[in-house]
């Protein structure tokens, strides 16, 4: 099945910038999408279609993506950006059909 | 206000079934696609299944294909997560997710999740 591939962590001081990667194999193709999930609550979408960012999400917050790697970039990260950040695209593999999607395993974002 | 209610988790054996339930209001039910997430304790996110604003088109992770049915209600605003054969992996804080509006493939909206733990 298809598969999002992120690294486990990722540790910046506050004031620097982190950089969170997601590699997939439809990634030239699909779209991907990021999500912000703080400890207890429910996952806040932060970039959609590679690099656009929604409503309230604050600037430092960045997209971009080039052949099989999505990035996220959080610009002079903050302390409360301490999270944990998952890819996410809609999967077309084998014989799935437009319904399906796919999460990458998450990043936890350290920021101290 | 969007708010997505789900309800009907609980504690249940191996092998046992369980039918989850999410009540929608705030928009317009029938004009969106629905989709359950789960999230098992301390580990990630992972996609169930989702469904079409008519049930036209459903799809299924593979890990629960062929044990969990998903469903909905448009004349009540409701979303269904019907699971058969629960395994122990199937321990998880489920959500219930509206999708964004066409062409948008995310998730706009979450619940607070219904906790299902699937243990003897």
């Amino acid at each position: 099945s298809y598969e999002l591939t992120q690294p486990p962590s990722v540790s910046v001081s506050p004031g620097q910038t982190a950089r969170i990667t997601c590699s997939g194999d439809a990634l030239p193709r699909k779209y991907a999408y990021w999500y912000q999930q703080k400890s207890g609550q429910a996952p806040v979408l932060v970039i959609y279609e590679d690099s656009k960012r929604p409503s309230g999400i604050p600037e430092r917050f960045s997209g971009s993506s080039s052949g099989t790697m999505a990035t996220l970039t959080i610009s002079g990260a903050q302390v409360e950006d301490e999270a944990d950040y998952y890819c996410y695209s809609t999967d077309n593999s084998g014989n799935h059909s437009g319904n399906h999607r796919v999460f990458g395993r998450g990043t936890k974002l350290t920021v101290l | 206000d969007v708010q997505l209610v789900e309800s009907g988790g609980g504690l249940v054996q191996p092998g046992r079934s369980l039918r989850l339930s999410c009540a929608a209001s705030g928009f317009t039910f029938d004009d969106y696609a629905m989709h359950w997430v789960r999230q098992a304790p301390g580990k990630g996110l992972e996609w169930v299944s989702g469904i079409s604003w008519n049930s036209g088109s459903i799809g299924y992770a593979d890990s629960v294909k062929g044990r969990f049915t998903i469903s909905r209600d448009n004349a009540k605003n409701s979303l269904y997560l019907q699971m058969n054969s629960l395994r122990a992996e199937d321990t998880a804080l489920y959500y219930c997710a509206k999708e964004a509006p066409s062409p948008y493939p995310y998730f706009d909206y979450w619940g607070q999740g219904t906790l299902v733990t699937v243990s003897s």
